[in-house]
């Protein structure tokens, strides 16, 4: 069965640091690029970041670039978001998402597993 | 990377139709066939419905089905069940491997 468990949210305070860990399983995890999607209590979803398979690349959402960064270890099945400069507005639920294939080699562009979430909260 | 916009919500009757839009731009939904729709029940992570503007991942029900025009994409649920009632988002690829998604819909079934 194909799943990802996100851990490591928590609550921090502004200005403070966090890192999330999503492990991969039941599927090749160095073959399909990886997402992290966000969601803010009561609104709705924020696509943040992606990194292809290898790990050689990634992109942001702007409204992170600079403070969020995304990576990956493919011998641990796992993906990472590390998070400095945290402000109020990035509390929420962070989701990792499995993209359909690989940016770098193809074009399945969509989400098509999640994780459960795991939410952080930046508050004084 | 502007929210994409979508009706915060739409109602149907058990049985009927209902289709929920999903408005963006030449660089997103109308420069790309890379429109996907996901399901989110309340407390619970999302679900991938459509993908690719109208395909279905396998175990997704006929009813559902998606379409694009210009720069507004659309789902359609019909044969309303009560299971439906559900936060309904559209998201598309918005160029160098950016995405973005819409507000959200909620569906209630009357």
């Amino acid at each position: 069965e194909v799943q990802l468990l996100e851990s490591g949210g928590g609550l921090v305070q502004p200005g403070g640091s966090l890192r999330l860990s999503c492990v991969a399983s039941g599927f090749t995890f160095s073959s399909y690029a990886m997402n992290w999607v966000r969601q803010a209590p009561g609104t709705g979803l924020e696509w943040v970041a992606v990194i292809c398979g290898n790990g050689l690349s990634a992109f942001y959402a702007d409204s992170v670039k600079g403070r969020i960064t995304i990576s990956r270890d493919n011998s641990k099945n796992t993906l990472f978001l590390q998070m400095n400069s945290l402000r109020a507005e990035d509390t929420a639920v962070y989701y990792c998402a499995k993209l359909g294939g690989d940016y770098v080699y193809d074009y399945n562009y969509y989400m098509d597993v999640w994780g459960k979430g795991t939410t952080v909260t930046v508050s004084s | 990377q502007s929210a994409l916009t979508q009706p915060r919500s739409v109602s149907g009757s058990p049985g009927q139709s209902v289709t929920i839009s999903c408005t963006g731009a030449s660089s997103d939904v109308g420069g790309y066939n890379y429109v996907s729709w996901y399901q989110q029940y309340p407390g619970k992570a999302p679900k991938l419905m459509i993908y690719d503007v109208n395909k279905r991942p396998s175990g997704v029900p006929d009813r559902f089905s998606g379409s694009k025009s210009g720069n507004t994409a659309s789902l359609t649920i019909s044969g309303l069940q009560p299971e439906d009632e559900a936060d309904y988002y559209c998201c598309s690829f918005s160029g160098t491997y950016t995405w973005v998604f819409g507000g959200g819909t909620e569906l209630t079934v009357l």
